[in-house]
């Protein structure tokens, strides 16, 4: 079956610091892949997406790069932000599928 | 609406006692999902509704958990004879397509069973 699996956190940087959180995936054909992000009291937010082999997706200065050759779609983003600090969960979507698979979440918080 | 909207935002429920969770959707999104948050864990998929096809019930952990949904409109969940396990955030989301692309969550209703 399809599944996610992200680095353990929880993660805490300080403010301007380079972010990697690490997402690796097993599914059979072609996935789409996602970084959901839950801001404290809020419901989950699409971050970024990627739908297709080396497709990049980008929003709000994250990174993620679709990965076939190491099933992976890493979530980078150069300088944090205090504002960033909230919890990201990797995903994807089979082709033939409808659902999306959820990683277990990071929890990331940036400190000032 | 604008959003997806679930209610209530939280409910405290006695062990035994049935609970119905309630998700509106994105008017014009023919795709519900139901996924279930347990503290410091990921989503798990509980069960997907599209248009007025047969639902995808293979993510309900028990016959307890049941949903319905009517057409493209509101969708309910309910729980019968609640567990303390049971505790959890239920969120719902809506979907325009049925794969993946751009699904909008609700806040979620947080359940706990004393």
């Amino acid at each position: 079956g399809n599944s996610v699996t992200q680095m353990e956190g929880p993660v805490t940087l300080s403010e301007e610091a380079f972010l990697t959180i690490n997402c690796t995936y097993t599914a059979t054909g072609y996935p789409s892949l996602f970084w959901y992000v839950q801001y404290p009291g809020e419901g989950l937010q699409l971050l970024l997406k990627a739908t297709k082999a080396d497709d990049k997706g980008s929003n709000k200065g994250f990174e993620a790069t679709y990965r076939k050759e190491t099933t992976s779609f890493h979530l980078e983003k150069g300088s944090v932000q205090v504002s960033d600090s909230a919890v990201y969960f990797c995903a994807l979507s089979a082709a033939s599928g409808s659902r999306l698979t959820f990683g277990e979440g990071t929890q990331l918080t940036v400190n000032p | 609406g604008a959003g997806v909207s679930q209610s209530p935002s939280n409910k405290v429920t006695e062990k035994g006692k049935d609970v119905e969770l309630r998700c509106d959707p994105i008017s014009g999104h023919t795709a519900l999902y139901w996924y279930r948050q347990r503290l410091g864990q990921g989503l798990e998929f509980l069960i997907y509704f599209q248009g007025n096809s047969a639902p995808d019930k293979s993510g309900l952990p028990s016959d307890r958990f049941s949903a319905e949904r009517t057409g493209e409109s509101v969708s309910t969940l309910t729980i019968q004879r609640t567990q303390q396990e049971d505790s959890a955030v239920y969120l719902c989301a809506s979907s325009a397509q049925p794969f993946g692309y751009g699904y909008t969550f609700g806040s979620g209703t947080r359940l706990t069973v004393v």
